[in-house]
Formats: structure tokens, sequence, C-alpha cells
């Protein structure tokens, strides 16, 4: 129940494209929802996050949907350029540590 | 400002050997958590650590342990490593008790051989 599932596991995706990254939780108690981006070499850093109050989170080219009743949401990396080629970690709190997926690596080919 | 910093960065162990990694946090922070990255399951919480009392641990066995000293630098140890226990190892700081933006330093790579 503490299971944050992701996937795909990569993806590559052609510059100018869409990069969608799911993930699903089971756990109901979970109220904040982080994705983390990771270069070679560094560690992860956040991203853009929501709470289960909305829908959608834009900030620039990257969105977040969530989607209550299904458990599941999604990073949406429009315009996807190669600077964007890492990996990308979705992650859930209920307020005292954060449960990570297992991460996509993405790859943005010009 | 500078980042959280880790020491050191690579390591190498055999079997059996013990390992103490450190993690400095951002200046003023004086929460410290820990992870363990690997291929194969992802990030894992370890424990965090917060005015040199641990508050939470995640579900790992007794042979990894931490610290955190006064001025909120923060050691984990390792004690008769396994070849499983090699991983990048993240330390992420946050001015209080587990908030919800941690900042993770680079890491610390493991090899256990």
């Amino acid at each position: 129940q503490q299971q944050v599932k992701q996937s795909p596991q990569s993806l590559i995706v052609q510059k100018g494209g869409i990069s969608i990254i799911n993930c699903a939780y089971e756990n109901t108690a979970f109220d904040y929802f982080p994705w983390y981006q990771q270069f070679p070499g560094k560690g992860p850093a956040l991203l853009i996050a929501i709470r289960p109050d909305v829908s959608e989170k834009k900030e620039g080219r990257f969105t977040i949907s969530f989607n209550k009743s299904a458990k599941q949401f999604s990073l949406h990396i429009m315009d996807s350029q190669p600077g964007d080629s890492a990996t990308y970690f979705c992650a859930a709190s209920s307020g005292d540590k954060l449960i990570f997926g297992t991460g996509t690596r993405l790859q943005v080919f010009p | 400002k500078a980042g959280v910093t880790q020491t050191p960065r690579y390591l190498i162990k055999t079997r059996g050997q013990q390992v103490t990694l450190s993690c400095s946090p951002i200046s003023g922070h004086r929460s410290v958590s820990w992870y363990q990255q690997t291929p194969g399951q992802g990030l894992q919480f370890l424990f965090e650590y917060f005015s040199e009392t641990q508050r939470n641990k995640g579900n790992f066995p007794g042979r990894f342990s931490g610290r955190q000293f006064s001025n909120s630098r923060s050691e984990m140890n390792v004690s008769t490593l396994e070849l499983g226990d090699s991983a990048l190892y993240l330390c992420a700081s946050s001015f209080e008790p587990y908030q919800e933006t941690q900042y993770f330093g680079p890491g610390t790579r493991l090899l256990v051989l």
C-alpha cells in the first residue's frame, strides 16, 4: 500500500514531442505528489508538485495531471528538448517521508 | 548558499567490511534524510534525523544506522557489507523535520565487491 508504481521504465522521444510518464498509488492518505528530475552524477531535484485538491498544475513546459478517483498522476513534458534527457521520479507523501517510484529514463533525440 | 555535500563521492569496499558516509546539509537546515538508490528498487527511504534524533526509519536491516551531530552534519554507517548494498546513497536536507521540499546532495556511490 506504500508503493508508487511508475511507468514506463524508459522513454525515447524526438525533440519537440510530448513525453508522458505515469504513476499510480494505493495509499489514499498520500496528500503530496512531487516529481523529481535527476541528471547523471547529480542528486534528484524537485521539478513540480501537486496536491489532490487540483486536477492539473502547469509550470512552463511541465504539467502534472492528477486523477484522484483512479489514484493516478502523470507528468507531461511538452516540446521535449535534448536538455530534458534525465531520469524522472514520481513520489508521494502522507506527511512523514517521500515514497518514490522506480524512475523513468527519458532520452530526447534531436 | 552551498548545497548539500556528501563525502566521499565514490567508495569501493569488500563484503563483510563496514563503511561510513558523511552528509553536510545546506546551512541552516536541521533535518537530514538518507535514501538508497538502486536500478531495480529506485529511491528507498532509510532514515531521517532532526536535532540529533532519529525521527523516522525505513524498512532496512539493523546493519544500516546513522547519527546526526550538533552542527546538523549526519553520517550513516553500514556494517557487514553485502553485495546488494552496492548503490548510490543520497542524503537530503530541509529546514524543519520532514519538509516536502527536500534538497538532495550528489550522493555517494558505493560498490561492494
